[in-house]
């Protein structure tokens, strides 16, 4: 069955430093996400991607951070300049095409294990 | 704006025992209604969704849930739970009519299952 991969796991870095997270998303899927979740608090939204653009974005998603598709495949978030307060768990979600005669059709969003920032 | 409650931080149950996790909504239109269920250091697994038809639906593991438009709710149930059932769920809701919106989740409910 496919899914959706993120990698690494758990990255560690230090304030100030660059992380970039990446997302292989399942392959026929058309929308992607980042989500990003603090220990013990809700799943929050980040961005939403669609066809080479975001299309959504959060207040959380200031200029320190940035989404790309660079080759069809991967889907990364960077952080440029990590703080304290980004540590958290980060995870990507895609979702295919539903709508027209079947509007129940890949609705859901598909999310990777995670990978689990932080930030010293 | 859209919006989901959670209203129970926990739920505790005997196993054997049914369950219920809560969850109420708020869409500016109709809703679509998920359900992910979070494991100790895991990502979100899906469990079920409601998009239209019968409000009843069927997802794995064995739960199930009820779309109840007048009550704007969509319990989480299970006829009989399990030990392995304890876990993190999130509630989470989209409005039909809003594009690529992303989903807007509930600050989740911890269900623990005594054996």
């Amino acid at each position: 069955e496919p899914e959706v991969t993120q990698t690494p796991s758990h990255q560690v870095t230090q304030m100030g430093q660059e992380v970039i997270l990446r997302c292989v998303p399942i392959s026929n899927h058309l929308y992607f996400y980042w989500y990003r979740q603090i220990l013990g608090q809700k799943v929050e939204f980040l961005v939403s991607f669609y066809n080479n653009e975001i299309s959504e974005k959060s207040e959380i998603f200031d200029d320190q951070f940035s989404v790309e598709r660079p080759d069809g495949s991967n889907f990364t978030l960077k952080i440029r300049s990590t703080k304290l307060e980004d540590s958290a768990m980060y995870f990507c979600a895609s979702r295919g095409f539903g709508g027209g005669r079947n509007p129940a059709a890949s609705n859901e969003q598909f999310f990777g294990p995670g990978t689990r920032l932080t930030v010293l | 704006a859209q919006s989901v409650a959670q209203p129970e931080d926990q739920v505790n149950v005997a196993e054997g025992n049914p369950l219920t996790v809560k969850c109420t909504y708020s869409v500016s239109g109709n809703p679509y209604l998920f359900w992910y269920v979070q494991y100790p250091n895991r990502g979100l697994q899906f469990l079920l969704k409601y998009i239209t038809g019968d409000n009843l639906v069927k997802g794995s593991y064995g739960f199930e849930a009820e779309f109840n438009k007048s009550q704007t709710s969509f319990h989480l149930k299970k006829p009989s739970a399990l030990v392995s059932d304890s876990a993190l769920y999130f509630c989470a809701v989209r409005d039909i009519h809003s594009g690529n919106t992303p989903l807007v989740f509930g600050k989740g409910t911890r269900l623990s299952v005594i054996a």
